[in-house]
């Protein structure tokens, strides 16, 4: 499965809104439960990835309100309400419906 | 708390074989899928391979298949992978990460293939 993120790269102000999206090539419906089987992660530079969003729009623990995950199938978003400094990272879309599990390129998030 | 740390990167020849290991504490590494990630030097994220509970099912990404084997010791929470015939593209950052999707994450371990 390929997934695509959109845009690369987005510059956006502080206290601005944030939307990154992500397209897979085949649809990620689990329909057993009907929940899609996308993850986001967020990666700052010299760390290792951290687990925002699973099944597409389950928050993790300590993610802050301001992130939020949505889609299903094949469409999904990720959006920072209301940007802070703290959330210039590289953020990727990752699938684990199949193997071989397959991130997104990643968008550089930046000021 | 969960914590997972790689070893064993390093400068290494091509056509070489290395060993990585991924020590975890602080959760019950027996009951986790374990995945071996990488990251090219400014690249994205490339999964390799996983490793269920138990140890008796693993599966492999085109780019490891052949030449790279994952296993677990779960009597010392330890994930490795035996990576061969070393090439100049293998060089990046690996990560072990836990679970589906990647709950837990190490720092990496970085390997360096060159002449």
């Amino acid at each position: 499965i390929v997934m695509t993120q959109s845009p690369d790269s987005l510059p956006v102000s502080l206290g601005e809104r944030a939307t990154i999206n992500c397209k897979s090539s085949q649809s990620l419906l689990y329909s057993s439960n009907n929940k899609s089987f996308l993850a986001w992660y967020q990666q700052k530079p010299g760390h290792p990835p951290n687990l925002l969003f699973y099944s597409a729009s389950a928050r993790e623990s300590g993610v802050p309100a301001r992130f939020t995950g949505s889609g299903s199938g094949t469409d999904f978003t990720l959006t920072i309400s209301s940007l802070q400094p703290e959330d210039v990272a590289v953020y990727y879309c990752q699938q684990y419906f199949t193997t071989p599990f397959t991130f997104g390129q990643g968008t550089k998030l930046e000021i | 708390q969960e914590q997972l740390v790689e070893s064993g990167g390093g400068l290494v020849k091509p056509g070489r074989s290395l060993r990585l290991s991924c020590e975890a504490s602080g959760f019950i590494f027996s009951d986790f899928y374990m995945n071996w990630i990488r990251q090219a030097p400014g690249k994205g994220l490339e999964w390799l391979s996983y490793i269920n509970p138990s140890g008796t099912f693993t599966y492999y990404a085109d780019s490891a298949k052949g030449r790279f084997t994952i296993s677990r010791d779960n009597a010392k929470n330890t994930l490795y992978l035996q990576m061969n015939s070393l090439r100049d593209e293998d060089t990046a950052v690996y990560f072990c990460a836990g679970g589906s999707p990647f709950r837990h994450w190490g720092p990496g371990t970085l390997l360096i293939v060159s002449s």
